[in-house]
C-alpha cells in the first residue's frame, strides 16, 4: 500500500525521558511535515524538509530536532519531554508544495506523565 | 502568511439533515482550496479539493465551490449520515510548502 506511515501509534513515556517519532512515507514525494495536534484538535506545523533540507522550522523548542536521512523519512526526536508535549503529531507529505495538498500519516499519540 | 476562519463547533445533526460549515481564509494569490476529514482516532484524510475560481470540488456526497469574491469555500452536504461524525478541517494552499488549517469543526450526527 501506498502511505505515509508513522511509528510507534502510541507512546506512554516519563517527563525528562528522550523519545523518537518515525515517519516514511512511499509516494515518492519530495517533500515531508510534522504537524502538533493539541486536545482541542489545533494543528500547528512544526518542521518541514524538502529533499533533505529544512525548509520551515516553525517557533519549536531546541529540545525538538527533525531528522531526514533521506526524502522518504522524516524523523523528529524529542528530548527532556515535558508535560505540555503530550499530544497528537503527525507526519505528512506533499509533492510540489501546499497547493498540491498532503497525505498524513495515522498519528503518534504522545502523552508524558 | 494564509489564515483560515471557519465556522465553530461542535455541530450536531440528525441523519438526512442538511450541513454546512462555514470557511473564509485570506492568502496571497489564488491558492486551491481543501476540506480535510478527520474520523476519530485516525489521521487527516482529503476530502476534497479546488483549484480555481469557481471550481467545485465534491466526494461522498460533499460539495464546496471556490468563490474568489467573498474568498470563501463553504463546504455542504444534502442529507448527513452517522457514518459522518468527525472534526473537519479548510485549508487552502498557496506557492509555498505549508498548508494553515482551520481550527476544525467537530461534526455529531444522531440516528
Amino acid at each position: 500500500d501506498t502511505a505515509v506511515s508513522q511509528t510507534p501509534k502510541y507512546l506512554v513515556t516519563q517527563m525528562g525521558n528522550d523519545k523518537s517519532i518515525k515517519c516514511e512515507q512511499n509516494l515518492g514525494h519530495d517533500t515531508m511535515y510534522w504537524y502538533k495536534q493539541d486536545s482541542k484538535k489545533f494543528l500547528k506545523i512544526m518542521f518541514s524538509y524538502n529533499n533533505k533540507e529544512l525548509i520551515i522550522n516553525e517557533t519549536v523548542p531546541n529540545r525538538f530536532s527533525p531528522k531526514s536521512p533521506d526524502k522518504a523519512h522524516l524523523n523528529l526526536h524529542i528530548n527532556s519531554l515535558e508535560l505540555g508535549d503530550s499530544a497528537v503529531y503527525f507526519c505528512a507529505s506533499s509533492q510540489e508544495g501546499a497547493n498540491y495538498g498532503y497525505t498524513f500519516g495515522s498519528g503518534t499519540r504522545l502523552t508524558v506523565v | 502568511g494564509n489564515s483560515v476562519t471557519q465556522m465553530e463547533g461542535p455541530v450536531t445533526l440528525s441523519e438526512e439533515a442538511f450541513l454546512t460549515i462555514n470557511c473564509t481564509y485570506t492568502a496571497t494569490g489564488y491558492p486551491s482550496l481543501f476540506w480535510y476529514v478527520q474520523y476519530p482516532g485516525e489521521g487527516l484524510q482529503l476530502l476534497l479539493k479546488a483549484t480555481k475560481a469557481d471550481d467545485k470540488g465534491s466526494n461522498k456526497g460533499f460539495e464546496a465551490t471556490y468563490r474568489k469574491e467573498t474568498t470563501s469555500f463553504h463546504l455542504e452536504k444534502g442529507s448527513v449520515q452517522v457514518s459522518d461524525s468527525a472534526v473537519y478541517f479548510c485549508a487552502p494552499g498557496g506557492s509555498n510548502y505549508k498548508l494553515t488549517f482551520g481550527k476544525g469543526t467537530l461534526l455529531t450526527v444522531n440516528p
